[in-house]
């Protein structure tokens, strides 16, 4: 089945820095790779996501970029500000519906 | 709309103790997931359900069961409870299968001693 690397595991940045979180994926026929943003004690919520017919995509600060090809892609976030601490998840759907595999997170830290 | 909901926040067991997570969406989602957390491995799937009627194991189904008789409910029983249980769970809906954002519920700490 499908198998979700990411790195780093923690990451503290200065406010105004950029953050970057890297995935790579084991199942060439996986399409969608969504990423998580957790805030303490709070739920999983959708930041952005991208499919595999993309190479990137941009949301205001933050963007994804997916290398088919190598089987990776990364989370970038520029100009990180202190709300933007919280655990990131990246994940990749492996076959049929929604069976999303998850990476096993990445703390961000952004001190002020 | 409540979106999902997940009932109780909190819960503490004793070993062989069972119980039943409730999970509830009002978005007319047909695909429906349990989740649990742990600390440094991420968000694990348990079981999950592409209809009413229909359910079908994750990654970790061992030592829980579900049952899908509405659109709107998803809930989640575990049969004696180990604290190898011990986590977060975590429901998700999402109106399709076909790659769409799933909608998390607040999740229910459940601690087995």
């Amino acid at each position: 089945g499908e198998n979700v690397e990411q790195h780093p595991s923690t990451l503290s940045v200065q406010e105004g820095d950029s953050a970057v979180i890297k995935c790579t994926y084991s199942d060439s026929a996986s399409n969608y790779f969504p990423w998580y943003k957790q805030e303490l004690g709070k739920r999983p919520q959708l930041i952005i996501d991208i499919r595999s017919n993309v190479g990137e995509k941009k949301d205001q600060r933050i963007a994804v970029t997916l290398n088919k090809t190598a089987k990776h892609f990364s989370l970038h976030i520029t100009e990180t500000q202190p709300e933007d601490s919280a655990v990131y998840f990246c994940a990749a759907r492996a076959g049929g519906f929604q069976k999303l595999v998850f990476g096993t997170g990445t703390r961000l830290l952004v001190s002020p | 709309n409540a979106g999902v909901t997940q009932t109780p926040k909190f819960q503490v067991l004793k070993t062989g103790q069972s119980m039943t997570l409730q999970c509830a969406q009002d978005m007319n989602h047909e695909y429906m997931s349990w989740y649990r957390q742990d600390p440094g491995m991420g968000l694990r799937l348990i079981h999950y359900s592409v209809g009413a009627g229909i359910t079908d194991q994750g990654e970790v189904p061992n030592g829980y069961n579900v049952s899908r008789s509405t659109t709107e409910d998803f809930p989640l029983r575990l049969l004696s409870a180990a604290p190898s249980q011990t986590s977060v769970y975590f429901c998700a809906s999402s109106y399709s299968g076909t790659g769409e954002e799933q909608f998390f519920g607040p999740g229910t700490r459940l601690t087995v001693l």
